[in-house]
């Protein structure tokens, strides 16, 4: 299947600080990129759905100026926590999807946030 | 609006016993039907999908798992379960009405023990 690789895989940061995360489709074009969060032992929370060279959509709940997506070319997508606190501490997971209804979302390894 | 439901949080069996771990959706129009499979703290990978025709999906690592339209259901299979199987079930799915997002249930932790 096709790979979608995440960076960092974890990170410890100050409360304050930004912290970027980049989710890249290695071996294929994806149209679209999903940005999602999972709690311990729960299910993944879509945050945003981010098509190349336009705005991310926002799910409702999800601050859009604390989670500011980019998703300059058909293989980046970055996900930038800003001034993140202990609350936004979680596992982030970014997945990639080349547009048709028949294809499945590719899922990137995850990112661990700690934030202290 | 579409949802999943995985109505069991953990199934144990025995290695070499089949298993089946339970997935029912609720979707507008013909339903797009996924199972992955997440590692600790690693990300979600494919196992298979229905998307039309044979009722019976074949994937990765011998699974397998049934579309029932009757039933709404989609159920996760194997015929001899192994100790790496052990592992967190998501069943997702996608309406052809519903855009691009998928909505994914709680998921199941599936225990195969010796």
């Amino acid at each position: 299947g096709a790979v979608v690789s995440q960076h960092p895989s974890w990170v410890i940061c100050k409360s304050g600080t930004s912290v970027k995360i980049e989710c890249r489709s290695l071996d294929f074009q994806a149209t679209t990129m999903f940005w999602y969060r999972q709690f311990p032992k729960q299910s993944l929370m879509l945050m945003a759905t981010s098509n190349e060279g336009s705005k991310a959509t926002y799910e409702q709940g999800v601050e859009k100026d604390k989670f500011l997506i980019n998703h300059a070319s058909l293989t980046l997508s970055t996900l930038t926590v800003t001034s993140a606190h202990p609350e936004d501490s979680s596992f982030y997971i970014c997945s990639a999807w080349q547009g048709s209804s028949y294809n499945e979302q590719f899922f990137g390894p995850g990112t661990r946030l700690t934030v202290l | 609006a579409q949802s999943v439901a995985q109505p069991e949080d953990q199934v144990n069996v025995a290695e070499g016993n089949p298993l089946t771990v339970k997935c029912t959706y609720s979707v507008s129009g013909n339903p797009y039907l996924f199972w992955y499979v997440q590692y600790p703290n690693r990300g979600l990978q494919f196992l298979l999908k229905y998307i039309t025709g044979d009722n019976l999906v074949k994937g990765s690592y011998g699974f397998e798992a049934e579309f029932n339209k009757s039933q709404t259901s989609f159920h996760l299979k194997k015929p001899s379960a192994l100790v790496s199987d052990s592992a967190l079930y998501f069943c997702a799915v996608r309406g052809t009405g519903g855009g691009n997002k998928l909505t994914f249930g709680t998921g199941t932790q599936l225990k195969v023990e010796l």
